[in-house]
């Protein structure tokens, strides 16, 4: 089955600087990665998959993500943090015969003024 | 568009008693998928509908369950309800012709149960 992992809880940045939050997938076959965004008392908001194709992948809010199959990592990165980026971050895999969604534990992002 | 619609939106029960949760997906969106999220557990899958069958099931006990209505309209019934089962309820809808693992999920607002 897969599986997702986000090694840190907590990412603090200050306002200006690059961000990266950190994901690791295991997956039989070809993995379909997505990344989503959940503010307080909120449902979950859609910021960008991989699917195919090109590594890096840009998704909503300039936010991007980079695909290493090698490394089995998608990490989701921009280049500059603003303060209303703070929430809690999924990342969730699914594998090609499988429609079941696998969330990792997500990622607290604080960015401070 | 209008989004994915949850109803209730908050919900206080007491042990024992059932409770039924609402979903409306995306206009054109035929799958809805149901998760509870816990702070405990995070983000665990529940089942999947499609064209008004169950596709997909997660690891959760008999006293979940759900339904799809011709309209794409989805409800999730938890009975015997359990001190456990507090949580932050979330559906989600995407496109889904096919049942391809491509597609985006919708997610809503989500419903948080409450079980004293």
């Amino acid at each position: 089955a897969q599986s997702v992992a986000q090694p840190e809880d907590q990412v603090n940045v200050a306002e200006g600087n690059p961000l990266t939050v950190k994901c690791t997938y295991s997956v039989s076959g070809n993995p379909y990665l997505f990344w989503y965004v959940q503010y307080p008392n909120r449902g979950l908001q859609f910021l960008l998959k991989y699917i195919t194709g090109d590594n890096l992948v840009k998704g909503s809010y300039g936010f991007e993500a980079e695909f290493n199959k090698s490394q089995t990592s998608f990490h989701l990165k921009k280049p500059s943090a603003l303060v209303s980026d703070s929430a809690l971050y999924f990342c969730a895999v699914r594998g090609f015969n499988n429609n079941d969604m696998r969330f990792g534990a997500g990622t607290r992002l604080t960015v401070k003024p | 568009k209008a989004g994915v619609t949850q109803t209730p939106r908050y919900l206080i029960k007491t042990r024992g008693q059932q409770v039924t949760l609402s979903c409306s997906p995306i206009s054109g969106h035929r799958s809805v998928s149901w998760y509870q999220q816990t702070p405990g557990q995070g983000l665990q899958f529940l089942f999947e509908y499609f064209s008004e069958t169950q596709r997909n099931k997660g690891n959760f006990p008999g006293r979940f369950s759900g339904r799809q209505f011709s309209n794409s309209r989805s409800e999730m019934n938890v009975s015997t309800l359990e001190l456990g089962d507090s949580a932050l309820y979330l559906c989600a809808s995407s496109v889904s012709e096919a049942g391809g693992p491509a597609d985006t999920q919708y997610f809503g607002p989500g419903t948080r149960l409450t079980v004293l």
